[in-house]
């Protein structure tokens, strides 16, 4: 089966611009995570969906990142404005469903604010 | 919330050893903890998963152990192979929804 899709890859910004990642998640998975993940460390949680409702984004920055999962498929992740401490790896997952399921992660996206 | 510590400092280890990592945490025992693998420049990818009744749990060559006194998990890698050279994660659930925290990880470095 084809797994998490994301794009784009790799992306260079200036601060105070804003961005977009996209993720197609594994088909037939209803729950989609995004994680941000700073170099030396483990992927942080921003934000879980069950199909188009969120269920959890207590660790959001709701100043200036937004998420939506329209239709309970693809979903995107916004920074407007970025900053410098933005700089990471984003990472989309997915799961069949909530609660004790293994999670399937897609590539990353890696941005880079200057 | 949770506070996770695994060892910050790389595994060297030689082929045919026993690489063990440790994930120790500090607050509430979680209902279960997974176990990932992370490639440079790749998303983790799930390897194990163990419930807070469980004591041990094996796939293949790995083998995780969880022990909710110690609110510690030890993870195992016998018969280690160049290919196993990686970062390992840990990640504690933290909500009923699935929610996990993950550890920083720990280097594993296999030399022929």
């Amino acid at each position: 089966e084809a797994g998490v899709a994301q794009s784009p890859r790799y992306k260079i910004i200036e601060k105070r611009q804003s961005v977009a990642f996209w993720c197609n998640p594994i088909s037939g998975h209803a729950t989609l995570y995004w994680y941000q993940q700073i170099l030396g460390q483990g992927p942080k949680l921003l934000i879980q969906f069950q199909n188009n409702g969120v269920v959890d984004d207590s660790q959001l920055p709701k100043d200036r990142f937004s998420a939506e999962r329209l239709k309970g498929v693809d979903s995107t992740l916004k920074i407007q404005p970025a900053k410098l401490e933005d700089s990471a790896v984003y990472l989309c997952a997915s799961s069949l469903d909530t609660g004790e399921r293994e999670q399937y992660f897609g590539p990353g996206t890696r941005l880079t604010v200057t | 919330s949770q506070k996770i510590e695994q060892n910050s400092e790389a595994l060297n280890i030689q082929e045919g050893k026993t690489a063990t990592l440790t994930c120790n945490y500090t607050n509430y025992s979680p209902a279960y903890l997974q176990w990932y693998r992370q490639d440079p420049g790749r998303g983790p990818v799930f390897l194990l998963l163990i419930r807070e009744n469980e004591k041990e749990k094996r796939k293949e060559r790995l083998k995780v152990t969880f022990d909710t006194t110690l609110k510690q998990s030890l993870f195992h890698i016998t018969a280690s192979q160049p290919a196993d050279s990686a970062t390992y994660l840990c990640a504690l659930e933290v909500a009923g929804w699935g929610k996990l925290q993950f550890g920083a990880g720990t280097q594993v470095v296999v030399t022929p």
